[in-house]
């Protein structure tokens, strides 16, 4: 069983689009990480997002961390080709812990 | 780019025999972690070590076990390799870990894929 769940497991969109993935638990966060893995390659880190309600941009990516601290959802605007990748929540308390990702494909 | 290196990058091995994988940091990072990766999992946490000498097990330990001698280096060892261990593994270092801990973000290496044939 996951602690972080991740929605949906795939996404394939045209480019130009809007796209949300989101990251949910039942437990409390003192901070989550956002990565994304392109194939072939480790994962990368995007963002961290640390108070409760906080919202970070990183270009065209915005990342939203729930009030609560149990959830976040990362969206991204007008997508391009180049954002094709799996995108991972992840949390670091003492164990480096993973959601299963969402797989994003932005067709050309 | 964090100084990461995973060797080797490819390995193919057969079924019972012994298999190391070598993580290699220049970073001097107190946490090391190892992941496998398979379709539909992400990435599950095999063992991971916050100092020398000092290791836990993960979510999927069975079978693997590691060691730490030195800062730099985290070893990952399948005593008898089985196919259920054909996947591609990573290692991942980061400066500290732990509620509230600044430093948490993890640097990854290139990879391992290990297949058991």
């Amino acid at each position: 069983t996951q602690l972080l769940e991740q929605s949906p497991q795939f996404l394939s969109i045209q480019e130009g689009e809007n796209l949300t993935v989101y990251c949910n638990s039942s437990s409390v966060f003192s901070s989550l990480q956002w990565y994304r893995q392109e194939p072939g390659e480790g994962p990368v880190l995007l963002v961290t997002v640390v108070t409760g309600g906080e919202v970070k941009k990183l270009k065209r990516l915005t990342f939203q961390f729930g009030d609560a601290r149990k959830d976040s959802s990362l969206h991204i605007t007008a997508a391009q080709p180049g954002d094709t990748g799996l995108y991972l929540c992840a949390f670091n308390d003492y164990k480096l812990s993973f959601g299963a990702g969402t797989t994003v494909t932005v067709r050309a | 780019d964090a100084g990461i290196t995973q060797s080797p990058r490819h390995k193919v091995t057969e079924t019972g025999t012994p298999v190391t994988l070598r993580c290699h940091q220049t970073e001097n990072h107190r946490y090391m972690y190892w992941y496998r990766q398979d379709p539909g999992h992400g990435l599950r946490l095999i063992h991971y070590s916050y100092g020398v000498k000092d290791t836990d097990k993960g979510e999927v330990s069975d079978g693997y076990s590691v060691s730490r001698s030195k800062t730099e280096d985290f070893l990952l060892t399948l005593e008898s390799a089985t196919s259920s261990q054909t996947s591609v593994y990573f290692c991942a270092i980061s400066e500290s870990s732990g509620w509230g801990a600044r430093g948490t973000e993890a640097f990854f290496g290139q990879g391992t894929r290990l297949t058991v044939v």
